[in-house]
């Protein structure tokens, strides 16, 4: 079965550092991998997908992330954080069933320190 | 992108009575939606997956009767809970995808809606 994991519950950074938020996941064929994320009492919002193509994926916010087929990765990364960036990030991977659902993991919360 | 309106954004209720959450997708069509339950400081946990026309789909462990799902059209998909009792407090979002997308596009997401029970 499809699966995402995001192994960190907490990231801290400083404003004007990068960022890292971590994801890995697991799946049987080809993986369409999103990243969103979520403000307080929001819904989500896309930031980015990986389908096929490049590794490296540019997306909403100067958000990118990079698949990596060999360590099953994909992480989401920032060159340099914002205080604004503070907010819930969820991994997602499609389900490769009939209905393609999306499998989130269990979130990161981002916390960007000025 | 596309755009999903969720409806009430919050709501409180008494024990024992029944609210109704809609989901339109406003500039595009979707067969199906998705309805999202979470927790405080939780991941998002799929309830079910609602089909234009047809039933919708639980997740095990999720009441049916409880949680009654309508997608009586391409663009409106709602959510009853039924004699809501402050267990069921919680936020709740749905999700569409446009069904002319590819199917590697994107979901979008309402809003959402926190639910408290009284």
């Amino acid at each position: 079965a499809q699966s995402v994991a995001q192994p960190e519950d907490q990231v801290k950074v400083a404003e004007g550092n990068p960022l890292t938020v971590k994801c890995t996941y697991s799946v049987s064929g080809n993986p369409y991998l999103f990243w969103y994320v979520q403000y307080p009492n929001r819904g989500l919002q896309f930031l980015l997908k990986y389908i096929t193509g490049d590794n490296l994926v540019k997306g909403s916010y100067g958000f990118e992330a990079e698949f990596n087929k060999s360590q099953t990765s994909f992480h989401l990364k920032k060159p340099s954080a914002l205080v604004s960036d503070s907010a819930l990030y969820f991994c997602a991977v499609r389900d490769e069933g009939a209905t393609n659902k999306l499998i989130f993991g269990t979130g990161t919360l981002l916390a960007v320190q000025p | 992108g596309a755009v999903v309106s969720q409806h009430p954004s919050r709501v409180i209720c008494k024990s024992g009575t029944s609210v109704k959450i809609e989901c339109r997708s406003l500039d595009f069509q979707a067969t199906t939606m998705f309805w999202y339950r979470q927790f405080p400081k939780q991941s998002l946990m799929l309830m079910a997956t609602s089909n234009e026309g047809s039933k919708a789909t639980y997740e095990q462990g999720v009441e049916k009767d409880k949680f009654l799902i309508n997608h009586a059209s391409l663009t409106l998909s709602t959510l009853t809970v039924t004699s809501a009792h402050p267990e069921d407090s919680s936020f709740y979002i749905c999700s569409a995808r446009d069904r002319l997308g590819a199917a590697a596009s994107e979901a979008f997401f309402g809003q959402g809606t926190r639910l408290t029970v009284v």
